[in-house]
């Protein structure tokens, strides 16, 4: 049973343009959720978080956007740039603990 | 700098044998973390411990065990391989709830 679903496994942008990755959740007890970047023959690591009380937050290209009602979270890259291609994961946490959830990734190809 | 190490990038066993997989971090984390990366399934935690010599079991524990004897190194064991533990095995750890978890670069096994 998938609890965090990415459901597009790769996406190709081109470079200056908007790079949109999508998440979806089925368990609304998920309080935080965070995005992870991940290069080939390397660890995942941290891109961005967001916390259930809030709906969007930023930081520099990077936003991601919280829809509760929805179960859905997505991460926006502006402009995007070829090296941020990667393979991107969505994660989520319950309230107070620490493992997380990982989604299956989306493959973000950005092109010249 | 917050750092992870695995003890092998790329590591090629045979069916039946024992396999230790070590990892260590220098920033006095409490909790530390195994998963492992499928093509399709994402990132699925193994085991996690919270403190020395405590460990709880994971989504996908069958045919692991895990050992923590010092804070700063959390070892994953292969009691006996089969060729479905083929995979990327990453390690993480973080230093208390609602923290971000660092990872390691990954040990890629192959089971023959």
């Amino acid at each position: 049973d998938q609890q965090v679903k990415q459901n597009s496994p790769s996406l190709s942008v081109q470079e200056g343009r908007i790079s949109i990755l999508n998440c979806d959740y089925t368990n609304s007890m998920f309080d935080y959720f965070l995005w992870y970047k991940k290069y080939p023959a390397e660890g995942p690591t941290f891109l961005i978080s967001i916390s259930s009380i809030k709906d969007k937050n930023e930081d520099g290209r990077f936003t991601v956007f919280l829809n509760k009602s929805a179960k859905h979270l997505s991460l926006h890259i502006v402009p995007s740039q070829p090296g941020d291609s990667a393979v991107y994961f969505c994660a989520a946490s319950l309230y107070n603990t620490d493992k997380l959830i990982f989604g299956t990734g989306t493959r973000l190809q950005v092109f010249p | 700098d917050v750092k992870v190490t695995q003890s092998s990038r790329y590591l090629v066993k045979r069916t039946g044998e024992k396999v230790f997989l070590e990892c260590v971090q220098d920033m006095d984390h409490e909790n530390m973390f195994w998963y492992r990366q499928d093509p399709g399934l994402g990132l699925r935690l193994i085991y996690f411990s919270y403190d020395v010599k405590m460990k709880e079991k994971g989504d996908i524990p069958e045919g692991y065990s895990v050992s923590r004897e010092k804070k700063e190194r959390f070892s994953l064991i292969l009691e006996s391989a089969s060729t479905n533990q083929t995979s990327m095995y990453l390690c993480a750890s973080t230093g208390g709830t609602g923290q971000t978890q660092y990872f390691g670069p990954g040990t890629r096994l192959l089971v023959l």
